[in-house]
């Protein structure tokens, strides 16, 4: 079983739809970072947070410790969001976890 | 403008012929990574420096190798690309070695093996 855990894998939505994006892990953490991966490579670090909630622009990410799980939202999706979303965990310096990637689809 | 500068974009090489991807920043951070991610796979930690020290990953083949002259650059050596060595090859920066600090990462090589 993998430490971290992303639902669903893929995700395909129309725009204007509020999207959630589910993660778990099962390991200590100090820090979780949301990461977007454009097609083609280039990943882009959204939020990083370790208790709380984070807000920027549509995007919101939430964390609860106690439960070991994390969400992120996309209000108001549109067709440029689509990407795959990755939830990764700081365990130790230099020793992060990434989850497997959620793909969403925001068609126009 | 880019922090994380990768070349080249996409990368060609041919079985067993040695090839060396580069990385370049500009935030002046202390830690450089490299990552090997494969197709619908998370990415994975190949090595890392801090500064200087360079610090390898138990599970990173011998055929992976790194160098980093200076703060700002730093290469991916793969001495004998084998057909599973093709995949997105990213290099991502952080300011310091804690585990709170946020990564930058470069835009990757897609590496080919023929």
């Amino acid at each position: 079983k993998n430490e971290v855990e992303q639902s669903p894998q893929n995700l395909t939505a129309q725009e204007g739809e509020f999207i959630t994006i589910n993660c778990s892990y099962s390991v200590g953490i100090s820090a979780l970072h949301w990461l977007q991966q454009h097609p083609g490579g280039g990943i882009v670090s959204l939020f990083m947070l370790s208790s709380g909630k984070k807000k920027h622009g549509r995007l919101i990410a939430t964390i609860n410790i106690q439960e070991k799980h994390s969400s992120l939202h996309i209000t108001a999706s549109h067709p440029r969001d689509s990407a795959v979303y990755i939830c990764a965990v700081s365990v130790r310096n230099n020793d992060m976890r990434f989850g497997a990637g959620t793909r969403l689809t925001v068609k126009p | 403008d880019a922090m994380v500068i990768q070349n080249p974009r996409y990368q060609v090489t041919q079985f067993g012929k040695p090839v060396t991807l580069s990385c370049s920043q500009t935030l002046n951070h202390n830690v450089m990574y490299w990552y090997q991610q494969k197709s619908s796979q998370a990415p994975k930690l190949l090595f890392h420096y801090y500064d200087k020290d360079f610090n390898n990953e138990a599970d990173t083949p011998d055929n992976f190798q790194s160098r980093r002259p200076n703060t700002s650059f730093c290469f991916l050596d793969i001495r004998s690309p084998g057909l599973g060595d093709a995949a997105m090859y990213l290099c991502a920066t952080s300011r310091g070695a804690g585990s709170n600090e946020k990564l930058f990462f470069g835009s990757g090589t897609q590496l080919s093996v023929l």
